[in-house]
C-alpha cells in the first residue's frame, strides 16, 4: 500500500518560532509536493521538487523554504512563523517530471496552529 | 493561467438523494482532470479520473466524463449515503504533474 507519512498530525508554536514539517513518501516517487489548505481558498501549492536537492517556487512560497536530501524526504520550513501561518498542511508525491497522467498521493495532513 | 471553479458549498442531501458537484477548468493544453475527496480528520484521496476529452471518470457509484467543449467535469452519484459524506476536490494536472485545485465542495448526507 503507498504510503506518504507526515511527521505531526497537530503542533502548537510559537510567533517566532522556527518550524519544520517532515514528509516521508515510500513510494519512490521523484516529484514531492507541499500545500496549505485554508477554507474557501482549496489546496495551494508552497514549494515542490522533482528530485534530490532541486526545489522550485509554488504560487505562495513568501515565509516558507523546503529541504530535500533524500529523494523519500522532503521538509518544509517556516522560518520565523506567523499566525497567518496557521493552516492545515498536506504533502503529496507523484511519479516522474512530466507525469500528466498521474494522480499525487496525499499524507493525513498536519494542523498547524501559531500562537 | 490555469484554474479550477467548483460550486459553492456545503451541499445538504437525504440519504439515496442524486448528487451533482459542478467543476470547470480554465487550462491551455490538454490536462488531466481529477476529483479527489477528503474525509473528516484526513488528507486527500484519489476518488477518479480521467485524461483525455470524452473520458468517463468511475469509482464507488461516482462517475465525472471529461468534457473539453464546455470545460466541465461534474462529478455525479445517483444515490448517495451517509458515508459519502466529505469535502470533494476537482482539480488539473498540468505538465510537469504540478495539481491545481478548486476551493473544494462539503457534503453533508442525512440519514
Amino acid at each position: 500500500d503507498v504510503k506518504v507519512t507526515q511527521s505531526s498530525r497537530y503542533l502548537v508554536k510559537r510567533t517566532g518560532e522556527k518550524v519544520f514539517l517532515e514528509c516521508v513518501q515510500d513510494m519512490d516517487h521523484e516529484n514531492m509536493f507541499w500545500y496549505r489548505q485554508d477554507p474557501g481558498l482549496g489546496l495551494r501549492l508552497i514549494y515542490f521538487s522533482y528530485d534530490v536537492k532541486m526545489k522550485e517556487k509554488g504560487d505562495i512560497p513568501e515565509g516558507y523554504s523546503v529541504s530535500r536530501e533524500k529523494k523519500e524526504r522532503f521538509s518544509l520550513i517556516l522560518e520565523s512563523a506567523s499566525t497567518n501561518q496557521t493552516s492545515m498542511y498536506l504533502c503529496a508525491s507523484s511519479f516522474p517530471r512530466g507525469g500528466r497522467y498521474t494522480e499525487a498521493f496525499f499524507g493525513q495532513g498536519t494542523r498547524l496552529t501559531v500562537v | 493561467g490555469n484554474s479550477v471553479t467548483q460550486m459553492e458549498g456545503p451541499v445538504t442531501l437525504s440519504e439515496e438523494a442524486f448528487l451533482t458537484i459542478n467543476c470547470t477548468y480554465t487550462a491551455t493544453g490538454y490536462p488531466s482532470l481529477f476529483w479527489y475527496v477528503q474525509y473528516p480528520g484526513e488528507g486527500l484521496q484519489l476518488l477518479l479520473k480521467a485524461t483525455k476529452a470524452d473520458d468517463k471518470g468511475s469509482n464507488k457509484g461516482f462517475e465525472a466524463t471529461y468534457r473539453k467543449e464546455t470545460t466541465s467535469f461534474h462529478l455525479e452519484k445517483g444515490s448517495v449515503q451517509v458515508s459519502d459524506s466529505a469535502v470533494y476536490f476537482c482539480a488539473l494536472n498540468q505538465q510537469g504533474g504540478k495539481l491545481i485545485f478548486g476551493q473544494g465542495t462539503e457534503l453533508s448526507v442525512k440519514p
